[in-house]
């Protein structure tokens, strides 16, 4: 089943800032929002990001996202240690008549 | 604080049907406010929704599990059921139950609380 790409890794240094991006297609990142789910080793996926931006209760602003067409990133700033987990980009697609999700990208923190 | 446990097997055999149950605590499954479902993760790769229900037992499946996939619940113990006939070595998963709101259920991707997942090995 097609998804969302993501690339598979990504890494940064304490304090610094990284993105993270996902690419869709018409039927799914252009016409339907985004969400950002963070996975921490041995854990269960967490929203972190909603509705292409908008942040549950409890997310710190370090964490940022946006949309634009048919890809979307997500702005991590001020890394942490505790930041290092596998990041999941999600939205519905109309072709395909479901949730789809990226593949993941693993964040290494330096 | 709503509160997600998943429970299952552990181990299935090819051709079999796997079976994994949530119990939900701290909301109520029969809830207008939310749709219920499944997620699950293949070892060490990407998430793939399974499906979800409404409190009025109504099922959506994602149309490439929806031939073996059934979804049960049980208001009176406040947990829900999933079920996949016909396993093969590629169903092997981490299976995760998790909520969606409803305002998010239609044309949205946001669960907003997970469980902490089972791991189902298919296997002779």
């Amino acid at each position: 089943q097609s998804g969302l790409t993501q690339p598979p890794s990504a890494s940064g240094t304490p304090g610094q800032g990284v993105t993270i991006s996902c690419s869709g297609t018409s039927s799914n990142l252009e016409r339907n929002y985004v969400y950002w789910y963070q996975q921490l080793p041995g854990a269960a996926p967490q929203l972190l990001i909603q509705r292409n931006s908008q942040r549950p209760s409890g997310v710190p602003d370090r964490f940022s996202a946006s949309k634009s067409g048919t890809s979307a990133s997500l702005d991590i700033r001020g890394l942490r240690s505790d930041d290092e987990a596998t990041y999941f980009c999600a939205a519905w697609d109309d072709s395909l008549n479901s949730r789809v999700f990226g593949g993941g990208t693993k964040l290494t923190v330096l | 604080q709503t509160q997600l446990q998943e429970s299952g097997p552990g181990l299935v055999k090819p051709s079999e049907t796997l079976s994994v149950d949530c119990h939900v605590s701290g909301d109520s499954i029969g809830s207008t406010s939310y749709y219920w479902g499944w997620v699950r993760q293949p070892p060490g790769q990407g998430l793939e929704w399974i499906g979800s229900f409404y409190y009025n037992g109504r099922t959506y499946f994602n149309p490439s599990l929806k031939s073996r996939v059934t979804i049960s619940k049980d208001t009176s113990t406040n947990q829900f059921s999933l079920k996949l006939a016909s396993v093969t070595a590629a169903d092997t998963a981490i299976y995760y139950c998790a909520r969606q709101p409803t305002y998010d259920f239609w044309g949205g991707a946001g669960f907003d609380s997970w469980g902490q997942g089972t791991l189902v090995t298919v296997s002779s």
